[in-house]
């Protein structure tokens, strides 16, 4: 069975501070992986996702995830947060064939200023 | 355009009653996906429904919890005989039909407070 494994419930860092957001996954199969943003009071929103091709993926709002097969990891990076940063952030693995997605609990990113 | 709709927002209802939570997913959205938050449990998949094919149920937590998609549209989700443990936010999701090698993304409505008290 699948499942995903994000090790930070919470991760507080200054403005500007890079950041890094650990994801963790385990599959039998081929899987896609996503990562998933929810601002206070809102909805789900997709930030990247990983496919196939480059390792390297590039998001909107300046993140970054990298798809590290041999470790099973998709880390979500930042260079510098931002205030508005502040949320909480999902990373979440699909099978090819279904898509329908498997989260992992959740990390809460708090920027202070 | 539309995005993914939801109602109620809010529902609260007494322990032992029937909810039913609605979706109306994106126009021309094959896929559609049921999930739940909650503070126990995280993001959870419940159910997902793929143009006429038979639904995948497998998230579902108990036989009191059904979902129904009429003409691959509109989604009903229904639980019966509530229990305080039902309590979430329960979220639905569409895409374009997904298939092997490709993946389109799952976009979310705000979703349903359901508070049993």
């Amino acid at each position: 069975a699948q499942s995903v494994t994000q090790l930070d419930s919470q991760v507080p860092v200054f403005e500007e501070a890079p950041v890094e957001l650990r994801c963790n996954y385990s599959s039998s199969v081929s899987v896609y992986l996503f990562w998933y943003v929810q601002y206070p009071n809102q909805g789900l929103q997709l930030l990247l996702k990983y496919l196939s091709g480059s390792t390297l993926v590039k998001g909107i709002n300046g993140f970054e995830a990298e798809f590290n097969k041999s470790q099973t990891s998709f880390h979500l990076r930042k260079p510098s947060v931002h205030i508005s940063d502040t949320a909480e952030y999902f990373c979440a693995v699909s099978e090819s064939n279904t898509d329908k997605l498997i989260f992992g609990t959740g990390t809460r990113l708090q920027v202070f200023p | 355009g539309a995005g993914v709709s939801q109602s109620p927002s809010n529902k609260v209802t007494e322990k032992g009653k029937d909810v039913e939570l609605r979706c109306d997913p994106i126009s021309g959205h094959t896929a559609l996906y049921w999930y739940r938050q909650s503070l126990g449990q995280g993001l959870e998949f419940l159910i997902y429904f793929q143009g006429n094919s038979a639904p995948d149920k497998s998230g579902l937590p108990s036989d009191r919890f059904s979902a129904e998609r009429t003409g691959g549209s509109v989604s009903t989700l229904t639980i019966q005989r509530t229990q305080q443990e039902d309590s979430a936010v329960y979220l639905c999701a569409s895409s374009l039909h997904p298939g092997e090698y490709k993946s389109y993304e799952q976009y979310f409505g705000p979703g349903t407070r359901l508070t049993v008290t």
